[in-house]
């Protein structure tokens, strides 16, 4: 059974950098095809993709903030991390993970997600 | 890259069938056959329903079914249930390796 979880601190301050933890289980990351990515959702608003990293290391990020995401796993731990720098309100969202079937283009189960606000 | 344009709302009657398009452009989805929909109850994370366009995950009612023309695709709902209520969402895979969101559609079941 796969799950995915998020973590990471719920209030931060603008200007600083939000690091999520996403641990997962019941896949690896190491499995050809196989990837985590990450989409956020403003308080009633739309979701919003972020990045996306692959088995073999491969990442992608949302063009719009591609200057400030970066998406790292660790195979060992079942975990990918995100870091989004330079936070600002408008940043305030649930951050959700979600897992990528392997050579299947769409996310197929997806983390309860956890809220992040960006507030001073 | 622009989210994908769905409606903000739709609304039908319990029994009733419901239409929900979701365009795109050339890039994403009129250039690929990687358009999936979600479901997304109030304060839950979403739940895919359609993938491929038109594929059905194993326990998706197959009362939703999808479709695509062009640039534009579809999801509808047969048999509206009152348990179908909820935000959806399309999302394609794009020509620059990313992905790409709708703005949502909420459903009413009137």
């Amino acid at each position: 059974q796969i799950t995915l979880k998020e973590s990471g601190p719920t209030l931060v301050k603008p200007t600083q950098t939000l690091t999520l933890t996403c641990t997962f289980s019941g896949f690896s990351l190491s499995t050809s095809g196989v990837g985590v990515g990450w989409i956020r959702q403003p308080p009633g608003k739309a979701l919003e993709w972020l990045a996306l990293i692959y088995w073999d290391d491969d990442k992608h990020y949302s063009p719009s903030l591609k200057s400030r995401l970066t998406i790292t796993k660790d195979t060992s731990k079942n975990q990918v991390v995100l870091t989004m720098t330079n936070m600002d309100p408008v940043d305030t969202a649930t951050y959700y993970c979600a897992h990528r079937r392997a050579f299947y283009w769409y996310f197929g189960l997806w983390g309860r997600g956890t809220l992040v606000t960006v507030s001073s | 890259q622009s989210a994908l344009t769905q409606p903000a709302s739709v609304s039908g009657s319990p029994g009733q069938s419901i239409t929900i398009f979701c365009t795109g452009t050339s890039s994403d989805v009129g250039d690929y056959k990687y358009v999936s929909w979600y479901q997304q109850h109030p304060g839950k994370a979403p739940k895919v329903l359609i993938y491929y366009v038109s594929n059905r995950p194993s326990g998706v009612s197959d009362r939703f079914s999808g479709s695509k023309s062009g640039n534009t695709a579809s999801l509808t709902i047969s048999g509206l249930q009152a348990e179908d209520e909820a935000d959806y969402y399309c999302s394609s895979y794009t020509s620059s390796n990313t992905w790409v969101f709708g703005g949502g559609t909420k459903l009413t079941v009137l």
